[in-house]
């Protein structure tokens, strides 16, 4: 089974601080992604990359930052962490490029993070 | 506006009891539309994956219908049990899109009481 593997559950964070949320994934796959998860609202993507040292944004990228050196892990970062940016975090990886038929996106448990 | 919305917010039903969600949807076209389980503090879970030319798609105790006309899905959970209790999310793929285009809803909280 693809294993997509977050570095902390629960993060708390002060306002200002830099904020880094790892990700990782045994599969190989191009694609990775982070999302994030708020009450009420569909996931919503921050940025997404399709290989090693690349990066775009995605729906919401202002306040973030991405780093992608090796093909298994991405990270995000939160240059100085505000308290609208207190939500829970979700990465996901895929293989190929486009969302193929029938091709799942796999999703880790998720951080929540709260910025006091 | 929401171009993927459910329905409903949330619902609460007795263990071997069923129950059906709603996702509308306004995307077109599209190419397939998901359904995911997500259980609390974990991400979601894949359930179904429907192409737009598909009408149905089961998953065990789980299936999803798609009428392409009224941009409706469904998922329908029968003889619920209490591990059904979690979030239900329903993402439509655009038909020009990757998976940097995939439009999520809000979810839809089950809660399976004894």
């Amino acid at each position: 089974d693809v294993k997509v593997t977050q570095s902390s559950r629960y993060l708390v964070k002060r306002t200002g601080e830099k904020v880094f949320l790892e990700c990782v994934q045994d599969m190989d796959h191009e694609n990775m992604f982070w999302y994030r998860q708020d009450p009420g609202l569909g996931l919503r993507l921050i940025y997404f990359s399709y290989d090693v040292k690349m990066k775009e944004k995605g729906d919401i990228p202002e306040g973030y930052s991405v780093s992608r050196e090796k093909k298994e892990r991405f990270s995000l970062i939160l240059e100085s962490a505000s308290t609208n940016q207190t939500s829970m975090y979700l990465c996901a990886s895929s293989p190929y490029r486009r969302a193929r038929e029938g091709e799942k996106l796999f999703f880790g448990s998720g951080t929540q993070l709260s910025v006091l | 506006k929401n171009q993927v919305e459910q329905s409903p917010q949330s619902l609460i039903i007795l263990e071997g009891k069923n129950c059906t969600l709603q996702c509308n949807y306004t995307v077109s076209p599209f190419s397939n539309l998901r359904w995911y389980k997500q259980d609390t503090g974990r991400g979601p879970v894949s359930l179904t994956i429907m192409t737009f030319s598909e009408n149905t798609k089961s998953n065990g105790r789980y299936t999803a219908t798609l009428d392409a006309d009224t941009k409706q899905s469904s998922l329908h959970i029968t003889a619920s049990q209490l591990s059904d209790s979690a979030s239900y999310i329903c993402v439509v793929n655009p038909l020009s899109g990757g998976y940097n285009k995939l439009i999520f809803g809000a979810g839809t909280r089950l809660a399976v009481h004894p």
